[in-house]
């Protein structure tokens, strides 16, 4: 089955740095990654997803960008705001017919005012 | 929280006891999964429902049990509670042309 490492597990930025988290994949079949935020004691909320025949994906201060060659995808945060700080991940699944997203472990995400 | 509801927010168990956690939608979606999630390991998978009255296994789904008996509603058993077993649930459904999944606002469970 699919296998999704995140690295790293926490990252402390300065207020408006910039942020960036990577994954990478382990099933070449894989063409659907997004990622979620979740803030304490609140279920993820999806941000940005980004399919296997796009290499970049930007919605204002967010992006994802995708190496299918490398199976490596990654976020990346510019600008940050104190409200970017929560727990980030990523994930990956064949779209069409398969059911079932494989999560990374989550990335800890402290902007530092 | 994308039309998911899941009740109760929180819960205490012993070990042994029994319990059903409930989740709703109001968008007439098809599928709807449970994960649970503990700290260091992301959200793992317990079962999946792809459509009313199927169900499926998904990477952890030993110790429980699911039923969706219509659309709206997927609810996660378990029959015999173990301190294993404490964790948050979350229940998300797929809405969209894609993998697209949407998350409810989870219960914590304790199992003393």
């Amino acid at each position: 089955g699919e296998n999704v490492e995140q690295h790293p597990s926490t990252l402390s930025v300065q207020e408006g740095d910039s942020a960036v988290i990577k994954c990478t994949y382990s099933d070449s079949a894989s063409n659907y990654f997004p990622w979620y935020k979740q803030e304490l004691g609140k279920g993820p909320q999806l941000i940005i997803d980004i399919r296997s025949n796009v290499g970049e994906k930007k919605d204002q201060r967010i992006a994802v960008t995708l190496n299918k060659t490398a199976k490596h995808f990654s976020l990346h945060i510019t600008e940050t705001q104190p409200e970017d700080s929560a727990v980030y991940f990523c994930a990956a699944s064949q779209n069409f017919g398969n059911e079932k997203l494989t999560f990374g472990t989550g990335t800890r995400l402290t902007i530092i005012p | 929280n994308a039309g998911v509801t899941q009740t109760p927010k929180f819960q205490v168990l012993k070990t042994g006891q029994s319990m059903t956690l409930q989740c709703a939608q109001d968008m007439n979606h098809n599928s709807m999964y449970w994960y649970r999630q503990d700290p260091g390991m992301g959200l793992r998978l317990i079962y999946y429902s792809a459509s009313e009255g199927t169900t499926d296994k998904g990477e952890v789904p030993n110790g429980y049990n699911v039923s969706r008996l219509n659309k709206r509603e997927f609810s996660l058993r378990l029959e015999s509670a173990a301190p294993s077993q404490t964790s948050v649930y979350f229940c998300a459904i797929k809405a969209g042309a894609a993998d697209t999944q949407y998350f409810g606002p989870g219960t914590r469970l304790t199992v003393l």
